[in-house]
């Protein structure tokens, strides 16, 4: 079975600072990655996804992720964060099985507060 | 802009009540997913269909919960008997898939389940 691994529960960082959220996953095949974001009270949104091709993938609100297939990882980065980043982020994956892509596995999750 | 529905949004109730969840999923696509939030559990995939057929619901409980889609234009989540600890956010997906497509879940803004 798959698993999604988020290595930091919570995250407290100052605006303008560097961001790097881990994500491991553990499944041998072909997988589909992605990491959504939930702000408070809101449902969940996309903010990038990997399916194939280059490995760092560029998403909404200047987030970007890199694939690393050898280390099973995902990790989410944004160089300077803002006060409105605040929110909850979850990296998700899934697995392509033909007649398309079954349902998400997320990880637990990375409770990111951003001080003012 | 297309978007998943779902209600109602917030529903308490008493224990050993039925509770019917709602969700009309983006016109066109051909998959619906249910997942439930709690805070212990985070994320969990509850079931899915695909052109309305159900394609996996091991991660429900089968004794309670079942999972329909009367059309393509509404599924229904029901739980009988709803007990305490069923409590959660419930959310609804869509997403478009098929033997050459890369898809996207799309997620509703949830319904908010109290069972006291």
């Amino acid at each position: 079975a798959q698993s999604v691994s988020q290595h930091n529960h919570h995250v407290i960082l100052s605006e303008a600072a560097s961001l790097e959220l881990g994500c491991n996953y553990s499944y041998g095949g072909t997988v589909n990655l992605f990491w959504y974001v939930q702000y408070p009270g809101q449902h969940l949104q996309l903010l990038l996804k990997y399916f194939s091709g280059d490995p760092l993938v560029k998403g909404i609100k200047g987030f970007e992720a890199e694939f690393i297939k050898s280390k099973f990882s995902f990790n989410l980065r944004k160089p300077s964060v803002q006060w409105s980043d605040t929110a909850e982020y979850f990296c998700a994956v899934n697995e392509y099985s033909g007649g398309g892509a079954d349902g998400l596995t997320f990880g637990k999750g990375t409770h990111l507060i951003i001080q003012p | 802009d297309a978007r998943v529905t779902q209600t109602p949004r917030h529903k308490v109730t008493e224990m050993g009540q039925e509770v019917t969840m709602r969700c009309q999923p983006i016109l066109g696509h051909n998959t619906v997913f249910w997942y439930r939030q709690t805070m212990m559990q985070g994320l969990e995939l509850l079931a899915y269909f695909r052109n309305r057929a159900p394609l996996d619901d091991s991660g429900m409980p089968k004794d309670r919960f079942s999972a329909e889609m009367p059309d393509a234009t509404l599924a229904t989540l029901k739980i009988q008997p709803s007990e305490p600890r069923d409590s959660a956010v419930y959310f609804c997906a869509s997403g478009s898939s098929g033997a050459s497509s890369t898809d996207t879940q799309y997620f509703g803004p949830g319904t908010r389940l109290t069972v006291l």
